[in-house]
């Protein structure tokens, strides 16, 4: 079926630590977007991958997408406070479908 | 430009009412959905719509009817309200680039209660 699962469900670190949440379909997929959701707040778009094995960048963030276009991952090098919130992947799938499924998001705790 | 807006912020319902969400972008965004967002479960599509007059199911339609009569608007009908729909419901819109749909540009959301 169409999910994407997404892993840690909840992850807590130590200001200056490293985090990544991965997200995993069975099926082809046809791009994938990250958002961020801060508590209380609406999920902001971060970024779209849209090529098999592509990598970007946004100053400590790292985004990547797997060769096959079924995994996706997100790495914040030296977490800060600023980092906290919740973090989605969200994919459309191959084969023309217009919808957009998210993962179940990775709650992401930072500790001074 | 106003982005995306809902209304009501905040609503508190007895079980069987049944009311509309509204929601409208201002973006001209061919694409719009909805949402709904339970604690531990993400962001799960209920509706969306790839134009006026086209909609179609997500993943989780039961209860929940909508319709698209024009680019800017697209209404969330509850019809009788069920303890079940308490949930925080977000509407969002995006366009086509070629052939990739692009950044989904979120409203603030709808708190709903329903008791």
């Amino acid at each position: 079926g169409q999910q994407v699962m997404q892993i840690p469900q909840y992850q807590h670190v130590q200001e200056g630590e490293d985090f990544t949440t991965y997200c995993n379909s069975s099926t082809t997929l046809s791009n994938i977007q990250w958002y961020k959701q801060r508590p209380g707040g609406h999920p902001v778009f971060l970024i779209q991958l849209v090529k098999s094995g592509e990598v970007k960048k946004q100053k400590r963030l790292t985004f990547q997408f797997g060769e096959a276009k079924k995994n996706s991952s997100l790495h914040i090098t030296a977490t800060q406070t600023t980092d906290v919130g919740t973090y989605f992947c969200a994919a459309h799938f191959s084969g023309g479908y217009n919808k957009l499924i998210f993962g179940a998001g990775t709650r992401l705790a930072v500790h001074p | 430009n106003a982005g995306v807006t809902q209304t009501p912020k905040f609503q508190v319902l007895k079980t069987g009412q049944s009311m509309t969400l509204q929601c409208a972008q201002d973006m001209n965004h061919e694409y719009m959905s909805w949402y709904r967002q339970d604690p531990g479960m993400g962001l799960r599509l209920i509706h969306y719509s790839v134009g006026a007059g086209i909609t179609d199911q997500g993943e989780v339609p039961n209860g929940y009817n909508v319709s698209r009569s024009t680019t800017e608007d697209f209404p969330l009908r509850l019809l009788s309200a069920a303890p079940s729909q308490t949930s925080v419901y977000f509407c969002a819109s995006s366009e086509l680039v070629g052939v990739v749909w692009n950044e989904q540009f979120f409203g603030p959301g709808t708190r709903l209660t329903v008791l």
